[in-house]
C-alpha cells in the first residue's frame, strides 16, 4: 500500500508544452526529494526540500522547478520540455526527526518528450 | 563535494553462494547515514539497510548485512545465501546531516543470480 503518490505514471508531450508532475504523501514526512532515473541507471538527485517553503537544487542541473506550500505535497515543473528530459522521474519522502529513516518511493512518473 | 562510488557494473553469482557488493563513500561531514536500495526490474526502490557514522556495530537485516569500515570510508552490502529473487539493480546512498539530509545515489551494481 503507497504511502507515497506519484502521478501521471506515464505522459507523452510535445516538445516546448509546461509539464508538471505531482507527488503527495499521507506519512507527514517533512523531507522529500525529486531523483531522476534512465532504466536500469544510476538516480541523480535533482530537487530536495527540508520543510515548507523550502527548497534546494541537487546535483544534477535540472530546468525544472518545485515548489512545498504543503507538507505533503512536493510537485516538479517543467516550463518547457524538450526530448532531453525523456526519463523517469522518483519522488521520496522520509522523516526528518528520525536519522535512520528511509526514504520511501513512489513508484515513478515515466516521461516521454517527443 | 560528496561522492560515492560502486565499483561493480555487474555481477554473476550462483545461487546460495554469499555476495559482497562494493560502495566507498567521500564525506567531510562527521554525521553521516549509509543506505542500500535494491530495485528489481518491475521498477520500485526497496529499502534494505542502514548505518549510521556513529554506530558501533555493523547493521544486519535477515540475509543483509554491512559491512562497515569507516576508516577506509566503505560500506559494502552482503548477501548470504543468495536467492534467484535477489536478482537486481542495488544502490547505495549517503545522507550527510550537514546539508539538510541531502541523499544522493552511487551508480548501482547489477546482480544476476545463477541457478
Amino acid at each position: 500500500e503507497a504511502d507515497i503518490y506519484q502521478t501521471p505514471r506515464y505522459l507523452v508531450i510535445g516538445t516546448g508544452k509546461k509539464i508538471t508532475l505531482e507527488c503527495s504523501q499521507t506519512m507527514g514526512h517533512d523531507k522529500m526529494y525529486w531523483y531522476q532515473q534512465d532504466p536500469g541507471m544510476e538516480l541523480h538527485l535533482i530537487h530536495y526540500s527540508y520543510g515548507v517553503n523550502s527548497t534546494e537544487k541537487g546535483d544534477l542541473s535540472s530546468e525544472s522547478t518545485v515548489s512545498r506550500i504543503r507538507t505533503e505535497h512536493f510537485p516538479l515543473t517543467l516550463e518547457s520540455a524538450r526530448p532531453s528530459h525523456t526519463s523517469q522521474y522518483l519522488c521520496a519522502s522520509r522523516r526528518g526527526s528520525s536519522y535512520n529513516s528511509p526514504l520511501h518511493f513512489g513508484n515513478g512518473t515515466r516521461l516521454t518528450v517527443t | 563535494a560528496q561522492k560515492i562510488t560502486q565499483t561493480q557494473p555487474g555481477m554473476f553469482v550462483q545461487e546460495k553462494e554469499a555476495v559482497t557488493l562494493d560502495c566507498t563513500y567521500d564525506t567531510s561531514d562527521p554525521s553521516y547515514g549509509l543506505f542500500w536500495y535494491k530495485q528489481p526490474s518491475s521498477g520500485e526502490m526497496i529499502f534494505l539497510i542502514y548505518q549510521g557514522s556513529y554506530d558501533q556495530q555493523n547493521a544486519t537485516e535477515g540475509r543483509y548485512s554491512l559491512n562497515f569500515q569507516k576508516a577506509r570510508k566503505s560500506a559494502n552490502l552482503v548477501i548470504s545465501a543468495s536467492q534467484l529473487g535477489d536478482s537486481a539493480m542495488y544502490f547505495c546512498a549517503m545522507r550527510e546531516t550537514n546539508r539538510d539530509d541531502k541523499i544522493i545515489f552511487g551508480k548501482g551494481t547489477r546482480l544476476h543470480i545463477l541457478p
